[in-house]
């Protein structure tokens, strides 16, 4: 079974601050999701990284995946009340499902 | 594009009720996805259809659950019956995985059936 770990569970951070969340693994991923879950709704698509080392950016968010495609972060510059949430990451396999970690939830005060 | 249609968005029932939740995906997504999400556990994978085929169920937690796809427009989640236990948000989610190479599509979530057993 293929385990993601994420860190920190909870963050809670004043508006402007950066922070980074953390997705661990000791196994090998084909690919990596970012999710981001307001409440009340389900999980929606950030990113997908899928090569090792690879850094995508959306705006303030920037995303790296690791080098052997076991881990990977989440790095927020400038945090706004806009951003709180829960993200997940997902791990994609050989059998085309993904694994998804347990969550960081994200408050930013104004 | 609707997405994803989950309902009903609210389910109380008492232990021992039969419950049958249901979701409409994505117009053209082949493959279907049923999970289960909690504070203590996550989301949980129960089970996923390609084309209306059941492919993995081994996330289902007992026999009391069972789900079906007719059809490529229409699942159901069936718990019966159901115990306190079960009570958690199932969330309903569609893709086009296996039209991927590599399967990096992504999955479109419903807004998920919040159930609680009394």
């Amino acid at each position: 079974t293929q385990l993601l770990e994420q860190s920190p569970q909870f963050l809670s951070i004043q508006e402007g601050e950066n922070l980074t969340v953390y997705c661990n693994s000791s196994s090998v991923f084909s690919s990596l999701q970012w999710y981001r879950q307001e409440p009340g709704e389900g999980p929606v698509l950030l990113v997908t990284v899928v090569t090792g080392g690879e850094v995508k950016k959306l705006k303030r968010l920037t995303f790296q995946f690791g080098d052997a495609r076991k881990d990977s972060s989440l790095h927020i510059t400038a945090a706004q009340p806009g951003d709180t949430g829960l993200y997940l990451c997902a791990g994609g396999g050989s059998a085309r499902q993904l694994t998804f970690g347990s969550g960081t939830q994200l408050t930013v005060l104004p | 594009d609707a997405g994803v249609i989950q309902s009903p968005r609210h389910e109380v029932t008492e232990m021992g009720q039969e419950v049958t939740l249901r979701c409409k995906p994505i117009s053209g997504h082949n493959s279907l996805f049923w999970y289960r999400q909690t504070m203590m556990r996550g989301l949980e994978l129960l089970i996923y259809f390609n084309n209306n085929v059941p492919i993995d169920d081994s996330g289902m937690p007992e026999d009391r659950f069972s789900a079906k796809m007719p059809n490529a427009s229409f699942s159901t989640l069936k718990i019966q019956p159901s115990e306190p236990r079960d009570s958690a948000v199932y969330f309903c989610a569609s893709s086009n995985l296996w039209g991927t190479r590599s399967g990096n599509s992504p999955l479109h979530f419903g807004n998920g059936t919040r159930l609680t057993v009394t």
